[in-house]
Order: structure tokens, then C-alpha cells, then sequence
């Protein structure tokens, strides 16, 4: 089945760690997107990729970075210098399709990240 | 600026009891408005996009409605597996492909 695949489904950073978030995608969509989710908040946009070798900052990249060498691979990683790290990080993905930018997004599982 | 608020927060129903949730927003144009289910630890889940005012979309016991300032979420005869947070989110003509989520409203519905 086509879908989103996000690992690990918990991850612990210890202090001054950088850690990497997977997100693979079979659906052969062009745009993915990485979200951080906080209790009784919204989704914030962390980063986004429309194309291939192509990224660009949301609204909260300060202390994470990405990488799109694949469209089917959107890693995300967490470095030291996210100082408040704990959330449910979610990556998602589109097809723009006939109409650009306008079709939905779909989920994976999500990554459940805390600090040791 | 552009906005989502959802309210209420959290609303508790019992079995059969019909209600709805809201979804206000605030922007410059609207592209389209996606409502999203999502389950404790896991991702959200499309339910339905609106692109227009006086559209309805539906699906079970879910129908969507789509007004210039708001949308709907009516919910018929609940069962507890409708139980879950419901997203808003709207695509704004201000961006080419951010989307705004409001925080979610908690439904439970009680046997």
C-alpha cells in the first residue's frame, strides 16, 4: 500500500546530541513537509521541499535542518541547538496535481521525541 | 494576518447525541479548507477539502460546510470509534504551499 513511512516511532536525545528523523514516502509526490505538534497546539511548519535538492524554512526551522536528495526521503534532524526538542514531529506530503499547491496533505505516524 | 481558530476545545457527547464543531478563519483568499481526524499518537487523516462557499462535502456521519468566514463539521448520531481530535486547516491564496492548522477540537463520545 502507498503511504508514509516515519522512523523511529520514539526517539531520546541526550544533551548536545543531534538526532535524524526518517520520513519515506511511496505515494510519487513532489512536495513534503516536517511539522511539530505540542499538546493542545497546532501544527507549526518546520521545513518544507516542493522539488528534489530544493528546501525551504517554515516557521520554526531554528535548530533543525534538512536534507532532499531523494523525492521519496525528507529526513529531518533535530541538533543541540533546539534548546526545547520534545514533541510529536509529523511529515507529510502532496501531489500539487492539476491544481498547484491546493491538493491535501498526507500523514505518517508521526516520531515521538523526549529528552533523556 | 492569516488565522484558524476550532472551537470548542474539547466536547463531550454521549452516543447518538448529533453536534457540531467550528472552524474559524481569517485570511487574505482561500485556496481550500481541509478537515483532518487524528488519533491519539498517530497522524492525521484527510476527511474532506472545501474550496468555495455553499459547498457540503460528507462522508458517514460526517458532513463539512464551508461559509466565506467559517466551516462547519456536523457530526450525526456519534458513535464512540468518532471519538478523536478533528484539525482544521486552510491554504491561503498568501502562500503557494503552507497551509495553516488551528489547534483541534478533542471529541468524545460516551456509550
Amino acid at each position: 500500500d502507498g503511504g508514509i513511512t516515519q522512523s523511529p516511532k520514539y526517539l531520546f536525545r541526550k544533551e548536545g546530541q543531534n538526532v535524524t528523523l526518517s520520513c519515506e514516502q511511496n505515494l510519487n509526490h513532489d512536495a513534503m513537509y516536517w511539522y511539530r505538534q505540542d499538546p493542545g497546539q497546532g501544527l507549526r511548519l518546520i521545513y518544507y521541499s516542493q522539488i528534489v535538492n530544493d528546501f525551504q524554512k517554515g516557521d520554526i526551522a531554528e535548530g533543525y535542518s534538512v536534507s532532499r536528495e531523494k523525492k521519496e526521503s525528507f529526513p529531518l534532524t533535530v541538533t543541540s541547538a533546539q534548546k526545547n526538542p520534545t514533541a510529536f514531529y509529523l511529515c507529510a506530503s502532496s501531489n500539487p496535481g492539476d491544481d498547484t499547491y491546493n491538493q491535501p496533505q498526507h500523514f505518517g505516524d508521526g516520531t515521538r521525541l523526549s529528552i533523556l | 494576518e492569516d488565522q484558524v481558530t476550532q472551537s470548542p476545545e474539547a466536547l463531550r457527547l454521549q452516543e447518538g447525541e448529533s453536534s457540531s464543531l467550528n472552524c474559524s478563519y481569517t485570511v487574505s483568499g482561500l485556496r481550500g479548507l481541509f478537515w483532518y481526524r487524528q488519533d491519539p499518537g498517530k497522524g492525521p487523516e484527510f476527511l474532506f477539502t472545501l474550496y468555495s462557499a455553499g459547498e457540503e462535502k460528507e462522508k458517514e456521519r460526517l458532513k463539512a460546510t464551508l461559509t466565506k468566514k467559517e466551516s462547519f463539521l456536523h457530526i450525526t448520531a456519534p458513535k464512540p470509534e468518532d471519538s478523536a481530535t478533528y484539525l482544521c486547516a486552510v491554504h491561503p491564496y498568501s502562500s503557494a504551499s503552507k497551509i495553516i492548522f488551528g489547534s483541534g477540537t478533542r471529541l468524545s463520545i460516551r456509550p
